[in-house]
């Protein structure tokens, strides 16, 4: 049984520029949460998908916009990159909102 | 954005120690969650709390749910190396359109040197 996974594993971009990551949810899950872990902090919530639509968010600007897909996977979303965007971006999946399993992450350096 | 305080932030451990770890909040939770993350890696779930006063064990890991579940406690018994990494406590709220988890800071554990 394949846990979360992302990809991808990392990526460099530079200011302004826009990016897309990508998570697929452990087998069963219908629900998908975005976070950002700064370095020596604890992941902060962005937003969380359930049945195609955004269900929560974050206090996050619209530069940062999600999808999810009918095979429960999904996207995030990142406009005109900023330093301060550099992270680990972790993607967590659950049945409902009963514990999150979380993926590897995908490390976003902005230059 | 909103956070848990969760102390120690680090501590040195040796072979053999008993640790103990804890997590406080200013607001309710109706769920208490403890991730381990490694460098590099996401955070794995070791123990999830779902009621006050709850005592949870997985292996040589106990961890409680506070009465006023605005705390909650973890403590590894009989520390091997691997325990190494960094401890998170997170809280999570049920009902209207809640679902997102809050993090503490996390613990750093290390080896004594």
């Amino acid at each position: 049984d394949a846990g979360v996974t992302q990809s991808p594993t990392h990526l460099i971009k530079t200011r302004g520029q826009q990016v897309t990551l990508r998570c697929s949810p452990k087998s069963g899950h219908d629900t998908v949460s975005w976070y950002q872990q700064a370095l020596g902090q604890g992941p902060q919530f962005i937003f969380q998908y359930y049945e195609e639509e955004e269900r929560q968010r974050g206090n996050f600007p619209d530069r940062f916009s999600g999808h999810q897909f009918p095979n429960y996977s999904s996207e995030l979303n990142v406009n005109a990159l900023l330093l301060g965007d550099s992270a680990l971006y972790l993607c967590a999946s659950s049945w409902g909102r009963d514990r999150q399993f979380f993926g590897p992450g995908t490390r976003l350096t902005v230059l | 954005g909103q956070q848990l305080n969760q102390s120690p932030q680090s501590m040195f451990i040796q072979e053999g120690e008993d640790v103990s770890m804890n997590c406080t909040s200013s607001s309710i939770f109706n769920t208490w969650l403890w991730y381990k993350q490694d460098p590099g890696e996401g955070p794995v779930l070791l123990i999830a709390l779902y009621k006050a006063g709850e005592l949870t064990s997985n292996g040589r890991l106990t961890a409680q749910f506070g009465i006023t579940r605005k705390d909650s406690f973890l403590n590894i018994s009989a520390s091997i190396p691997s325990d190494v990494g960094i401890y998170f406590c997170a809280g999570l709220n049920y009902g209207g359109s809640q679902g997102n988890l809050i993090f503490g800071k996390g613990t750093k554990l290390s080896v004594k040197p």
